[in-house]
């Protein structure tokens, strides 16, 4: 079984520091993808950022980022200089087969999130 | 480009009857999958279709049921309501061979 677990329930950050939001794992698969999804109070889930567990390279998708750890079964993710408009929850996400694996991905197990709030 | 787009975006059942929320995925994705949100809590998998065939499963009972048309679009349904089946119901396409998922901005369905 996989599990995620995100153990900052909220964050207060001032507008234009970095954010790093932590996320460790669990899973028995060789072969996994890990997620960020952002949830501003809308209610949808907007992807930000993907790393598969074979990929060498920590990714990256502009002020995003994901320092992966495989030793440590962690997953963070760091945003640069914050602007207002990043409050919202934050999920990190883990699937248990990635794309080049074939058939596409399994569904995705989610953590409970970090409530994100950026003070100007 | 319309994304996922679920219907209706706000319901309102009373305990023991059924409900049928919709979705019709991404242009070009034909892979779709449903997620329950609870209050306060992360998404949780129900279930993924893949040309029309229920692909996978997760920890949800039998009274939650779904169906891909051959356009890819989806229905999710739940028989015989219960209170603790009140969240946000979410649904996620992706192309088949692709690592991201699309999310629609969900249905919350309220059970009294």
């Amino acid at each position: 079984a996989q599990k995620i677990t995100q153990t900052q329930p909220g964050m207060f950050v001032q507008e234009k520091e970095a954010v790093t939001l932590d996320c460790t794992y669990d899973t028995s698969d060789q072969s996994y993808g890990l997620f960020w999804y952002k949830q501003p109070s809308s209610g949808e889930m907007i992807f930000l950022i993907y790393q598969g567990s074979y990929d060498e390279q920590n990714a990256t998708e502009g002020r995003y980022s994901l320092n992966f750890q495989k030793a440590r079964k962690s997953a963070n993710l760091v945003i640069s200089a914050s602007q207002l408009g990043d409050s919202a929850m934050y999920f990190c996400a883990m699937s248990g087969k990635v794309a080049y694996s074939g058939g596409g991905a399994d569904g995705l197990t989610f953590g409970k999130g970090t409530h994100l709030i950026i003070q100007p | 480009d319309a994304g996922v787009t679920q219907s209706p975006t706000h319901l309102i059942k009373t305990r023991g009857q059924q409900v049928t929320l919709r979705c019709s995925p991404k242009s070009g994705h034909d892979t779709v999958s449903w997620y329950q949100q609870a209050l306060g809590q992360g998404p949780q998998f129900i279930f993924q279709y893949y040309e029309e065939e229920e692909r996978q499963r997760g920890n949800f009972p039998d009274r939650f049921s779904g169906h891909q048309f051959p356009n890819y679009s989806s229905e999710l349904n739940v028989n015989a309501l219960l209170l603790g089946d009140s969240a946000l119901y979410l649904c996620a396409s992706s192309p088949d061979i692709y690592y991201g998922y699309t999310f629609g901005s969900g249905t919350r369905l309220t059970v009294v």
